[in-house]
């Protein structure tokens, strides 16, 4: 009920490609699922998040597909660049009483120049 | 402003021994989480402090783990008697309010011997 799964564990893409990345969440509870890269060394940053009422939000070159009926959401990165090679993760948040975050396991991305 | 700050940056220690690791929040962020980041691991929940709130411990893995937060500032995260499976990254980050953007620090790697 608290787990969120995230696929694949590792991705390589070529420069101008799309990385696509998946989550899939079980408790429909969840609120908030934001996205965050992490870069070696340095702690994880908020790339961007999306709300269960809104099935798409996009920011510059990236993109989160929301589905509701499916527990489903995805992070989609156009036009993938090298200097976008970093560890995303993907989280949902929990509303009631802590706001706790749970988070996915990771994808490490290298984009090939 | 300056952001999150942890320290020490690394820390080595011997199986057996007490570690103090420090998060400074940015100033005026009334919430702070820690988490644990194993190798190739997503990050793991630790303890949550909302406020003046009782914090939330429900993520610590054992009663060798304990957190204070003084003034509603400053968090210190201990590990008593610390072993091997404790290695790993320490992550702290701090909300404005309960709920959003959480902006993480750049961590505490710890080794244990």
């Amino acid at each position: 009920q608290q787990q969120v799964k995230q696929s694949p564990q590792s991705l390589i893409v070529q420069k101008g490609g799309i990385s696509i990345i998946n989550c899939a969440y079980e408790n429909t509870a969840f609120d908030y699922f934001p996205w965050y890269q992490q870069f070696p060394g340095k702690g994880p940053a908020l790339l961007i998040a999306i709300r269960p009422d809104v099935s798409e939000k996009k920011e510059g070159r990236f993109t989160i597909s929301f589905n509701k009926s499916a527990k489903q959401f995805s992070l989609h990165i156009m036009d993938s660049q090298p200097g976008d090679s970093a560890t995303y993760f993907c989280a949902a948040r929990r509303p009631s009483g802590t706001y706790k975050y749970i988070f996915g396991t990771g994808t490490r991305l290298k984009v090939l120049a | 402003g300056a952001g999150v700050s942890q320290s020490p940056s690394n820390k080595v220690t011997e199986k057996g021994k007490d570690v103090e690791l420090r998060c400074d929040p940015i100033s005026g962020h009334t919430a702070l989480y820690w988490y644990r980041q194993s190798l190739g691991q997503g990050l793991e929940f630790l303890i949550y402090f909302q406020g003046n709130s009782a914090p939330d411990k429900s993520g610590l893995p054992s009663d060798r783990f304990s957190a204070e937060r003084t003034g509603g500032s400053v968090s210190t995260l201990t590990i008593q008697r610390t072993q091997q499976e404790d290695s790993a990254v320490y992550l702290c980050a701090s909300s404005p309010t309960k709920g959003n953007e959480q902006f993480f620090g750049p961590g505490t790697r710890l080794t244990v011997l």
